[in-house]
């Protein structure tokens, strides 16, 4: 299994920036997957969750504290995960983790930096 | 949303020796499936958590033996039986019973004497 963030970086407050995390080793169709994030200060904080194919009620979940300004999202055919960031504040700095859902996330990426700061 | 409260903060450990680490959450953890879904991951410097071990007990793969989980309900253990020097870092426990969200411990720095 084998999951690589990419997209991370500076932007300023208001910004936006797109998250990518390409997925090999497994059936990437098969599996619901995570985004989370950690910083010193609040540790690991789960962001989002997509279902095998985003659709239905309940096909996209979001943390309250990103809820109407985080996009997570997936192409199945090209075996990537996206987490579009918009509104982006500067609480939003941290490493940016997409893993693989097991009853839990199982498998983690190396993470990719976001740092929102004027 | 459940509170996940791990102590303690820091286990300064002589290598060979056992470690312990307890999790406590605000809520039971038995999902209406009947299983409890706690895991704990271990985070060494730099990189990203690792999975140890699942549903309370259950090792991942190539894990070694010396972890082990244990608990049930509201309060969970991680032991390490005899601690050597790749176990330093810090360990995390984390929900998934009461999901949304996921939600983690603050984590428990292990750390040789």
């Amino acid at each position: 299994v084998r999951l690589v963030e990419s997209g991370g970086g500076l932007v300023q407050p208001g910004g936006s920036l797109r998250l990518s995390c390409a997925a090999s080793g497994f059936t990437f169709t098969n599996y619901w997957m995570h985004w989370v994030r950690q910083t010193p200060q609040k540790g690991l904080v789960w962001v989002s969750r997509i279902t095998t194919d985003g659709s239905g009620g309940s096909g996209t979940l979001y943390a309250d504290s990103v809820k109407g300004r985080f996009t997570i999202s997936r192409d199945n055919a090209k075996n990537t995960l996206y987490l579009q960031m918009n509104s982006l504040r500067a609480e939003d700095t941290a490493v940016y983790y997409c893993a693989r859902d097991n009853y839990g996330p199982d498998n983690w990426g190396p993470g990719t930096l976001v740092t929102v700061s004027s | 949303d459940i509170v996940m409260t791990q102590t303690p903060l820091s286990s300064p450990v002589t290598l060979g020796q056992p470690a312990s680490i307890s999790c406590r959450s605000s809520q039971s953890l038995v999902h209406s499936d009947g299983n409890t879904y706690l895991s704990w991951f271990q985070q060494r410097p730099g990189q990203p958590p690792r999975l140890l071990i699942y549903k309370v007990s259950n090792r991942i793969s190539g894990v070694p033996d010396r972890f082990s989980g244990s608990g049930a309900g509201t309060d969970f253990t991680l032991k390490i039986s005899r601690v050597e020097a790749e176990d330093v870092g810090v360990y995390y426990c984390m929900q998934a019973t009461h999901f949304p969200p996921l939600t983690f411990g603050g984590g428990t720095k292990v750390e040789i004497k």
